[in-house]
């Protein structure tokens, strides 16, 4: 089955600068890439997504890569504010919003 | 967009007992899938839920461990049974976006602790 690495577990950056997260898949057949967000007590939030179509998305703050050839994907924000801190999980599928597989978290501090 | 609603959102819990978890949507939705996310880890999804049929449950998480049940679109619920400490963890519900856009939508969780 699919197994999604995701690297680093922490990361701490300075506010206004850039954050870069990555992810692995192991499974040649998945075709989505979506990022959560998870903020302390709640669930987790879609903010970004990419599908095997597609090299590059971005919104705003917030851009996605996908490379399918070595298999993995980022994800970067761009002038990182406070309110950027949170927990941000990457997953892999090849059938949508089922059978999502996600990384193992990345906890992201932005300081003033 | 979905509106999850999940109760309880805590819960402390003896060993050995058991504790459902309710899990109540906005809209009708076809499939419904609980995860589990313990303490500092990732999401791993449990079961998938259709109304009608029998959940779907993944490796390593059984029936009998992890009854649901999901008697009408909008609602369904997760039992943990017999539980130990290390069922302690954050149960999340969640439905797909409609369109076929791959959306997940999660509730806030209930976390338990299990003394």
């Amino acid at each position: 089955g699919e197994n999604v690495e995701q690297h680093p577990s922490t990361l701490s950056v300075q506010e206004g600068d850039s954050a870069v997260i990555k992810c692995t898949y192991s499974d040649s057949a998945s075709n989505y890439f979506p990022w959560y967000k998870q903020e302390l007590g709640k669930g987790p939030q879609l903010i970004i997504d990419i599908r095997s179509n597609v090299g590059e998305k971005k919104d705003q703050r917030i851009a996605v890569t996908l490379n399918k050839t070595a298999k993995h994907f980022s994800l970067h924000i761009t002038e990182t504010q406070p309110e950027d801190s949170a927990v941000y999980f990457c997953a892999a599928s090849m059938r949508g919003a089922q059978k999502l597989v996600f990384g193992q978290g990345t906890r992201l501090t932005i300081n003033p | 967009s979905a509106v999850i609603s999940q109760k309880p959102s805590r819960d402390i819990c003896q060993r050995g007992t058991s504790l459902t978890i309710q899990c109540q949507v906005d809209s009708q939705v076809t499939m419904m899938f609980w995860y589990r996310q313990q303490p500092g880890q990732s999401l791993t999804l449990i079961a998938t839920a259709n109304q009608g049929s029998e959940a779907t449950y993944e490796s390593g998480f059984v029936i009998d461990k992890f009854p649901i049940s999901r008697p009408n679109l909008t609602f369904s619920t997760l039992t943990v049974s017999n539980m130990s400490p290390e069922d302690s963890s954050i149960y999340l519900c969640s439905v797909a976006g409609g369109g076929g856009t791959g959306e997940l939508f999660f509730g806030e969780g209930s976390r338990l602790t299990v003394l």
